[in-house]
């Protein structure tokens, strides 16, 4: 079966920080994938998304992630974290070749911002 | 505000009830998708609809149910509750519901089962 692995439960950074997040994917095939963040109280909402092409993604407010095939990997990157960046952030993933739509999530990282 | 609703934002109820949870879809939006978020298992896939119709079912278990109205709008159904039901109820929407999609979250159903 399909899983998805954050490696990182929770992750305490100091503002400006480097960020890095590891997410792997058990899937042979092809994938999308996602990185999802849900700041305390609120909903998820999608940071970015590959479906194909440039393997280095960019997303919104700042963070990028690159896809590697060969590690089955997507890691998630922010060269300077801020204090709102606190919340918890998902990769997700689904095998393209599914006939239907359903998300895979990991456990999420945790990660907290220290001014 | 992804345009996505959910109502209640929390329930508390007995073990054995039987609950419904509510779910409004962007503007647009056809397919509906449900998820579960517990401590211990993370964000499941529960269960999706495409205009009216069942397209997929992951971990949802015979004591839950779902459907789609005509307007769109999804319940879930959820009875014979158990302690291990507490957990946040997520619905999702898409525009096709297909792999080009992106899914935009609702703010959640708080479920407490005592």
């Amino acid at each position: 079966a399909q899983s998805v692995s954050q490696h990182n439960h929770h992750v305490i950074l100091s503002e400006a920080a480097s960020l890095e997040l590891g997410c792997n994917y058990s899937y042979g095939g092809t994938v999308n994938l996602f990185w999802y963040v849900q700041y305390p109280g609120q909903h998820l909402q999608l940071l970015l998304k590959y479906f194909s092409g440039d393997p280095l993604v960019k997303g919104i407010k700042g963070f990028e992630a690159e896809f590697i095939k060969s590690k089955f990997s997507f890691n998630l990157r922010k060269p300077s974290v801020q204090w709102s960046d606190t919340a918890e952030y998902f990769c997700a993933a689904f095998p393209r070749g599914a006939g239907s739509y359903q998300l895979t999530f990991g456990k999420g990282t945790k990660l907290s911002v220290i001014p | 505000d992804s345009g996505v609703t959910q109502t209640p934002k929390h329930l508390i109820t007995a073990t054995g009830q039987r609950v419904t949870l509510r779910c409004s879809p962007r503007s647009g939006d056809l397919s509906v998708y449900w998820y579960q978020q517990s401590l211990d298992q993370g964000l499941q896939f529960l269960i999706q609809y495409y205009n009216g119709e069942e397209r997929a079912k992951g971990n949802i278990l015979e004591r839950f149910s779902a459907q789609q109205f005509p307007d769109l709008h999804s319940e879930l159904n959820l009875s014979s509750l158990e302690l291990g039901d507490s957990a946040l109820y997520f619905c999702a929407s898409s525009p096709q519901g297909i792999n080009t999609d992106t899914q935009y979250f609702g703010p959640g159903t708080r479920l407490t089962v005592l």
